[in-house]
């Protein structure tokens, strides 16, 4: 069965600065999608950033970037320019093309953002 | 777009009633949507994935007779807790899926309480 992990239950960061966020799955499938989904205080799941396994160029969002390193199973999010709103938890998820599309997700990592 | 609304926002009622909550995809259609619930602190754990037309599909220790789901349009899927008690009391998460891009997008959640 797939399983993600994200080592890292707490992180801070001062505004301004930049924070990475590590995320390592583990797949025997060689195409799938990975999710970085944010949750704030008012606990709506907002989708961050989405990254195609077949892809090799990372997907970036504004100030919000991946480092999709397929061969080692890690994904990791970064954050630039950091500001009080990215507050919350992040969720690092894995879908792939079997059966429902079902999203496994790791166990969260809170970041907190220092003023 | 991909706005996923869900209704009610939160509810309190009392042991051995039924609430009703309604998941509906706003600007998009899908054909599956997801039901979560997630207690304090912790990651979304999937309860159970609803396919428009056909019965939906229960994680194993879900109790199907207790939580009933409908996805009767391409927009709407519902959840009936049916004889809540204290213990069901928590946050529950809809989410539906838009394809493409193969993306699950989520309500703002209900809170759920029994009393």
């Amino acid at each position: 069965a797939q399983t993600v992990t994200q080592s890292q239950p707490e992180m801070s960061v001062q505004e301004a600065e930049t924070v990475t966020l590590s995320c390592t799955y583990d797949t025997s499938e060689s195409d799938y999608y990975l999710f970085w989904y944010k949750q704030p205080p008012s606990r709506q799941m907002i989708l961050v950033i989405r990254q195609e396994a077949y892809k090799q160029q990372n997907a970036t969002e504004n100030r919000f970037s991946v480092n999709f390193q397929k061969a080692a199973k890690s994904f990791s999010l970064k954050i630039s320019d950091s500001q009080l709103g990215d507050a919350a938890m992040y969720f690092c998820a894995y879908t792939d093309f079997q059966g429902a599309q079902k999203l496994v997700f790791g166990q969260g990592t809170r970041l907190t953002i220092n003023p | 777009g991909a706005v996923v609304s869900q209704h009610p926002s939160w509810v309190i009622c009392k042991s051995g009633t039924s609430v009703k909550i309604e998941c509906r995809s706003l600007d998009f259609q899908a054909t599956t949507m997801f039901w979560y619930r997630q207690f304090p602190k912790q990651s979304l754990m999937l309860m159970a994935t609803s396919n428009e037309g056909s019965k939906a599909t229960y994680e194993q220790g879900v109790e199907k007779d207790k939580f009933l789901i409908n996805h009767a349009s391409l927009t709407l899927s519902t959840l009936t807790v049916t004889s809540a008690h204290p213990e069901d009391s928590s946050f529950y998460i809809c989410s539906a899926r838009a394809s493409p891009p193969d993306t699950q997008y989520f309500g703002p959640g209900t809170r759920l309480t029994v009393l």
